[in-house]
């Protein structure tokens, strides 16, 4: 159990266009889920929590008109990267919260790689 | 704030090879200890995790304990494959009750480990 899938893998767009990127819990109901970006051989980066129903809490430094989240379900969060820009390309991971046993734990998408031409 | 700190790599090791990987933390709270592990080009899977002190968790060859003492959650692996070449993070969860509680991971800066045949 706990598989979280994201759609599309791989997005190739060019500049100034929107790009959405879903976030999907296939098994079970995720109340919160996040979004993660990654650079190449570095960690990864939160940019929001995504609470069904509610708006998405950003992190410092991450435009919330730029990256725009909406968690109408409790399995679906989608993140649209709005006019996107090639500085916008990077690894983007979601991940979904469960709560097992007493205990929180994330399982993550596979990512999508967007790169903005 | 919490905080989280692996060994620096690229680790390399012979297939067979003993692995450890060091993780250390600083917490206020009484966080969940995680390791996950992410595979060229994807997101990042669960290896094992730990909730409390003294807690062993074990996966697929690989094992790491809950050490409050020396707040460490070193990975460990008898004998490596090739298979095992990833990215390995270490992360802990706050998991204190009530609504403090985010869910947020926080995350080490990732080990690259590379096995040879």
């Amino acid at each position: 159990g706990a598989v979280v899938s994201q759609h599309p893998s791989w997005v190739i767009c060019k500049s100034g266009t929107s790009v959405k990127i879903e976030c999907r819990s296939l098994d079970f109901q995720a109340t919160t889920m996040f979004w993660y970006r990654q650079f190449p051989k570095q960690s990864l980066m939160l940019m929001a929590t995504s609470n069904e129903g509610s708006k998405a809490t950003y992190e410092q430094g991450v435009e919330k008109d730029k990256f725009l989240i909406n968690h109408a379900s409790l399995t679906l969060s989608t993140l649209t990267v709005t006019s996107a820009h090639p500085e916008d390309s990077s690894f983007y991971i979601c991940s979904a919260r469960a709560r097992r046993g007493g205990i929180d734990t994330q399982y993550f998408g596979p990512g999508t790689r967007l790169t903005v031409l | 704030g919490d905080s989280v700190t692996q060994m620096e790599g690229p680790v390399t090791l012979s297939e067979e090879a003993f692995l450890t990987i060091n993780c250390t933390y600083t917490a206020t709270g009484y966080p969940s200890l995680f390791w996950y592990v992410q595979y060229p080009g994807e997101g990042l899977q669960l290896l094992l995790k730990a909730t409390k002190a003294d807690d062993k968790g074990s996966n697929k060859g690989f094992e790491a304990t809950y050490r409050k003492e020396t707040t460490s959650f070193h990975l460990e692996k008898g004998s490596v494959q090739v298979s095992d070449s990833a990215v390995y993070f270490c992360a802990l969860s706050d998991q204190s009750q009530g609504s403090g509680n985010t869910g947020k991971l926080i995350f080490g800066q990732g080990t690259t480990l590379q096995v040879k045949p």
